[in-house]
């Protein structure tokens, strides 16, 4: 199984603040179809988890362009130009290309 | 509007059997490959399996092959979670969501209690 490694596990920043969140698979993500099935989501307190960016960067078009998404084959990157208060919960890294789909253990972004 | 409404979860003892159902509506159901998605209390994600929007392309995680089935009637709109022989640590809420390998939509989430 690909296993997804995100780091940090937790983040403590004001708002204004940029944030960075790391996600880094085992094996490449890279598809047969040339695609790359890397996505990222966002579980606010008590409520579902939400899109957030798909195929390594692109957004979903609720998503705020602060958000922003990087990255190739293993190592791949979640940036939040400036951080605003609904921005808090756990984002997860997690990917589409292989079965068994697996995710990351999630970074829980809190506001200072 | 996309709406995925999961339904059948509840406390059951450990070796028994639930069955989950998750209707859909606002989209055109059979155009798309689903999941079931579980995440147990005060932990993270797990992918538990996924059906093609057909029914031909089938897979499971390791942890519930052989006793956790998935299936969908696609005249109903409907997707299923067939789960036997249950355990604690299939103690978890479980999450209907579209799509392969890009999950687009989620539903809210059907609490299961595995407990004796």
């Amino acid at each position: 199984d690909v296993v997804m490694t995100q780091t940090p596990v937790s983040l403590s920043l004001a708002i204004g603040q940029p944030a960075s969140i790391s996600c880094k698979s085992s094996q490449s993500l890279l598809g047969t179809s040339g695609k790359t099935f890397l996505n990222w989501i966002l579980q606010r307190p008590g409520q579902s988890p939400k899109r957030l960016i798909y195929q390594v960067s692109k957004l979903y078009s609720e998503v705020p362009d602060r958000f922003s998404g990087s990255g190739s084959e293993t190592e791949f990157t979640l940036k939040i130009s400036r951080v605003e208060a609904e921005d808090l919960g756990v984002y997860y890294c997690w990917q589409g290309t292989h079965f068994p789909f697996t995710f990351g253990s999630g970074t829980k972004l809190e506001i200072k | 509007e996309v709406q995925l409404v999961e339904s059948g979860g509840g406390l059951v003892q450990p070796g028994r059997s639930l069955k989950l159902s998750c209707v859909a509506s606002g989209f055109t159901f059979s155009n798309y490959g689903m999941n079931w998605i579980r995440q147990a209390p005060g932990k993270g994600l797990e992918w538990v399996a996924y059906i093609s929007s057909g029914s031909s392309y089938i897979y499971y995680a390791e942890t519930v092959k052989g006793r956790f089935t998935i299936s969908r009637d696609n005249a109903k709109n409907t997707l299923y979670l067939q789960m036997t022989s249950l355990r604690s640590e299939d103690t978890a809420l479980y999450y209907c969501a579209r799509r392969s390998g890009e999950v687009d939509y989620w539903g809210q989430g059907v609490m299961v209690t595995v407990s004796s």
